[in-house]
């Protein structure tokens, strides 16, 4: 098994393009979730999905859009890309919602707004 | 919403001293508790959890942490560490949705 995969690995984007960060899961989890991760923050939940076809948003939605089309796969589209942006996104999913049971983490992707 | 703070944001210690990484939350709903490690460029491990029943928890490199729900923590402990242990730890509280906190980098040192 491949796990969590995310692609790509590094992004740098120009104030106002548009992007889309993949993530896969080969492990039939039913949740997913996108956080972003900045220094001195932690961890913050951006959206998640409890199945195919639903979605919701997390603590900090706003500027992200998210579907889930598939099982496997729950990309991250950056709409208009700001500097605040700035960040290492992962991609978890679990069998429980949150990981009652785990929580399997992707690499990340490392993105620079400029 | 729930909130976790870790209240070291770094603690170097030496190789085979005892660490204790604080961790306290707050929620108004009943929570599960976890440590998540990350090593330097990698994504999030799950160290150890809390769902329910006894509430000292270990994990198989061990560490322990205890849940102490009057004081509403949830402290990582090692009574002697590695110098493989040096990542950081991150407290994660679940109740409506998912919470983490600020991350606790841990140096150990020769």
């Amino acid at each position: 098994n491949a796990g969590v995969t995310q692609t790509p690995k590094f992004q740098v984007l120009k104030t106002g393009q548009s992007m889309t960060l993949q993530c896969a899961q080969d492990m039939n989890h039913e949740y997913m979730s996108w956080y972003r991760q900045d220094p001195g923050m932690g961890l913050r939940l951006i959206h998640y999905s409890v199945g195919a076809g639903i979605t919701d948003q997390g603590e900090v939605p706003n500027g992200y859009n998210v579907s889930r089309s598939t099982t496997e796969d729950f990309p991250l589209r950056l709409l208009s890309a700001a500097p605040s942006q700035t960040s290492v996104y992962f991609c978890a999913s679990s069998y429980g919602q949150f990981g009652a049971g785990e929580q399997f983490f992707g690499p990340g992707t490392r993105l620079t707004v400029l | 919403a729930q909130s976790v703070t870790q209240l070291d944001s770094q603690v170097p210690v030496f190789e085979e001293a005892p660490v204790e990484l604080r961790c306290n939350y707050s929620s108004s709903v009943s929570v599960y508790l976890f440590w998540y490690v990350q090593y330097p460029n990698q994504g999030l491990q799950l160290l150890l959890k809390y769902l329910s029943g006894s509430t000292l928890v270990k994990s198989i490199n061990g560490f322990e942490a205890e849940f102490n729900k009057s004081q509403t923590s949830f402290h990582l402990r090692k009574p002697s560490v590695h110098i493989s242990d040096t990542a950081e730890y991150f407290c994660a509280v679940r109740g409506n949705d998912m919470r983490f906190g600020a991350g606790t980098r841990l140096t150990v040192k020769p």
